[in-house]
């Protein structure tokens, strides 16, 4: 089975710095799916960014890019120019690319609770 | 993506008691997912709902406990019978997104507070 290990409950970055969020898994697939969920007080799941096993360039939306080194099985998000509207619940997540359809749901870390200071 | 709306948004329920929770998507999807959210802690998958067939449980999880409908493409609910207060949590319906991106989009959650 697979797991995914955030190891930082909480990190807190001043507004307009940058952060990094850190994630590691394990698993003996070679082709699965990595993302970084946000969660605010809504609670509503939001998708940060998404990254294939099989490519080997980082992913970046906007101010947001990831560190992926699959051999080490690491997964670190970038936060560059941090906003107020940052803060919240990071989720790293796995899915397997072997879903057959896409039976397979996530796999999460516990989290990681971004605080944005002013 | 996909737009998933989920009723009730929130509820005060009495130990004992069972409570329906429905899951609206906009869009066919194949499978739909269940996930369980304790206070404070990260989503656990409960099981996976595909249209037509029983759905499938993870370890943990038990039928009678939760049991789910699907009874079409575009809807399911999640049942959670017998409430205890330890069954207070948030539950997330979740359906995948674009073919091959392996994306997953999340409803806003039901948060049960069981007394």
């Amino acid at each position: 089975a697979q797991t995914v290990t955030q190891s930082q409950p909480e990190m807190s970055v001043q507004e307009a710095e940058t952060v990094t969020l850190s994630c590691t898994y394990d698993t003996s697939e070679s082709d699965y799916y990595l993302f970084w969920y946000k969660q605010p007080p809504s609670r509503q799941m939001i998708l940060v960014i998404r990254q294939e096993a099989y490519k080997q360039q980082n992913a970046t939306e906007n101010r947001f890019s990831v560190n992926f080194q699959k051999a080490a099985k690491s997964f670190s998000l970038k936060i560059s120019d941090s906003q107020l509207g940052d803060a919240a619940m990071y989720f790293c997540a796995y899915r397997s690319a072997y879903s057959g359809g896409g039976a397979d749901g996530l796999t999460f870390g516990k989290g990681t609770h971004l605080i944005i200071q002013p | 993506s996909a737009v998933i709306s989920q009723k009730p948004s929130r509820d005060i329920c009495q130990r004992g008691t069972s409570l329906t929770i429905q899951c609206q998507v906009d869009s066919q999807v194949t499978m739909m997912f269940w996930y369980r959210q304790q206070p404070g802690q990260s989503l656990t998958l409960i099981a996976t709902a595909n249209q037509g067939s029983e759905a499938t449980y993870e370890s943990g999880f038990v039928i009678d406990k939760f049991p789910i409908s699907r009874p079409n493409l575009t809807f399911s609910t999640l049942t959670v019978s017998n409430m205890s207060p330890e069954d207070s949590s948030i539950y997330l319906c979740s359906v995948g997104g674009a073919l091959g991106t392996g994306e997953l989009f999340f409803g806003e959650g039901s948060r049960l507070t069981v007394l």
